[in-house]
């Protein structure tokens, strides 16, 4: 089966300027994250949606950033107004049910690059 | 809260010789550990996890880490390294049952000379 796909692989977007990026999960994984992978932070957690429950934003660095899961399934992260320090790789993940112990599969990320 | 440490941004070994990345958590609770490894331009692929069922944890291509609670480390080998095992291999953890978010570690990147 399919893996978590991501698209695009990669976007290069002016500073001011917004972005969607969008994640594709295994199909029946119930668990969908976003993290994001820049040099000076290392992988951070940004997002976090299991089923119809409420999302965790807990790891969203500002305003500028949200994200949505339609129908339990595909997500888009949206930022807005980018800045340069948004340039980073951005990983989504999936598994297929809640617990510690559930690995998370993961997509070859999306590239943003701010000018 | 919960933390990870990986000693060493980068390690070099000679193709055959051992392989030995660390990684000490902090954690006031028994965590779940998870190693994974990146290759250029790819996502993130689970080596191995750990969860309790067994201290010592066998992963794919060869590797294998050890649960060590006195010392609060998750150490991943491979015996006789390869050129393929060049990568970048991160520690991860969650707390708990309940805990979904992974936390990592810097990584470390392991280049293999031949």
């Amino acid at each position: 089966g399919a893996g978590v796909s991501q698209s695009p692989s990669n976007k290069v977007t002016e500073k001011g300027k917004d972005v969607e990026l969008r994640c594709d999960p295994i199909s029946g994984h119930t668990a969908l994250y976003w993290y994001r992978q820049s040099l000076g932070q290392g992988l951070e957690f940004l997002i976090y949606f299991q089923g119809n429950s409420a999302p965790d934003k807990s790891g969203l660095p500002s305003d500028r950033f949200s994200a949505e899961r339609t129908g339990g399934s595909v997500s888009t992260l949206t930022i807005q107004r980018t800045q340069q320090e948004d340039s980073a790789v951005y990983l989504c993940a999936s598994s297929l049910a809640v617990g510690g112990r559930n690995e998370q599969f993961f997509g070859p990320g999306t590239r943003l690059t701010v000018l | 809260a919960q933390s990870v440490t990986q000693l060493g941004s980068h390690v070099s070994v000679s193709e055959g010789a051992l392989v030995l990345l660390r990684c000490n958590y902090s954690s006031s609770v028994p965590p779940y550990l998870f190693w994974y490894v990146q290759y250029p331009n790819q996502g993130l692929q689970l080596l191995l996890k750990y969860t309790s069922a067994a201290t010592l944890v066998k992963g794919i291509n060869g590797f294998e880490a050890e649960f060590k609670k006195s010392e609060t480390s998750f150490h991943l080998t491979k015996p006789s390294a390869h050129m393929s095992d060049a990568a970048e291999y991160f520690c991860a953890v969650k707390r708990g049952q309940g805990a979904q978010k992974l936390v990592f570690g810097q990584g470390t990147r392991l280049t293999i000379n031949p």
